[in-house]
C-alpha cells in the first residue's frame, strides 16, 4: 500500500470552474501536509502546507484536512489555464520529522481548458 | 529568500563517465539536502538524505556506490553519478528544507533540477 496516493488524472475542467485534489494518507502520525506545483520540465514549488484539521485559504487556493479520514484536499477556484501543471500532495516523514523529510504522492495532472 | 540552486542545469555524457551535481543553499544554511530523481511522467523518488558532516541516508533501492552524496558544508551538497549509463538519464532534483522554521511549517526548498543524458 502507497504511502500517499493521489488520482493521477489527468484532471480536465474549463476555465473558471473550480479544479478539486485530492491526497490520503497511511500513517496517522503525520502531522503537516503540503501541496506543491510542478510544471513539466521544472521543479516543484510550493503553493501551501496545512496542519490544522479544517479550512485553509490563500487566494485562489484553499487546503483542506481530515485527519480522522487522513485525507487533505486542495482546491483552486477560478481555474485558469496557468494552473495547468502536475499537483503534488506530500506528508511529513513523521512525529519527528526527520530533517524535513517529506514523502509525496505520485502526482495529479490539472489540465484547464480555455 | 530560501534560493537553491543547482549546477548543471543539464549535462550530457558518454556511458562510463562520472557526473557530478552541485546543490547549493544561497541565502540560508541547509543542516539537510535531499536528493530526488524524477523520470518522465513520473513522481519524484527519494535517492537520500543528505547530512551536513554526516554520511548520506540512503532510500531502499538506491545505490550508495554508485550515487555518491558528500554534504561538506552547510550550502553545498553533492550528487555524484559514477560510472553513468543511459538507465541513470533522468532529472535530478536536490532540495534543502529550511530548519530553522516550526518543524510543522518544514517545506522543502526545490532546486531547478539537473537533466542527466547518458548517451
Amino acid at each position: 500500500q502507497k504511502e500517499v496516493e493521489q488520482n493521477s488524472g489527468p484532471l480536465s475542467v474549463p476555465e473558471g470552474a473550480i479544479a478539486s485534489l485530492n491526497c490520503t494518507y497511511s500513517d496517522r502520525g503525520s502531522q503537516s501536509f503540503f501541496w506543491y506545483r510542478q510544471y513539466s520540465g521544472k521543479s516543484p514549488e510550493l503553493i501551501m502546507f496545512i496542519y490544522s484539521n479544517g479550512d485553509k485559504e490563500d487566494g485562489r487556493f484553499t487546503a483542506q484536512l481530515n485527519k480522522a479520514s487522513q485525507y487533505v484536499s486542495l482546491l483552486i477556484r477560478d481555474s485558469q489555464p496557468s494552473d495547468s501543471a502536475t499537483y503534488l500532495c506530500a506528508v511529513n516523514a513523521g512525529i519527528y520529522n526527520q530533517g524535513g523529510k517529506l514523502i509525496f504522492g505520485q502526482g495529479t495532472e490539472l489540465s484547464v481548458k480555455p | 529568500g530560501a534560493v537553491v540552486s543547482q549546477h548543471p542545469s543539464w549535462v550530457i555524457c558518454k556511458s562510463g563517465t562520472s557526473v557530478k551535481i552541485e546543490c547549493r543553499s544561497l541565502d540560508f544554511q541547509a543542516t539537510t539536502m535531499f536528493w530526488y530523481r524524477q523520470f518522465p511522467k513520473q513522481s519524484l523518488m527519494l535517492m537520500a538524505t543528505s547530512n551536513e558532516g554526516s554520511k548520506a541516508t540512503y532510500e531502499q533501492g538506491v545505490e550508495k556506490d554508485k550515487f555518491l552524496i558528500n554534504h561538506a558544508s552547510l550550502t553545498l551538497s553533492t550528487l555524484t553519478v559514477t560510472s553513468a549509463h543511459p538507465e541513470d538519464s533522468s532529472f535530478y532534483i536536490c532540495s534543502a528544507s529550511l530548519t530553522t522554521l516550526v518543524y510543522l511549517e518544514q517545506e522543502q526548498f526545490f532546486g531547478p533540477g539537473t537533466r542527466l543524458t547518458v548517451l
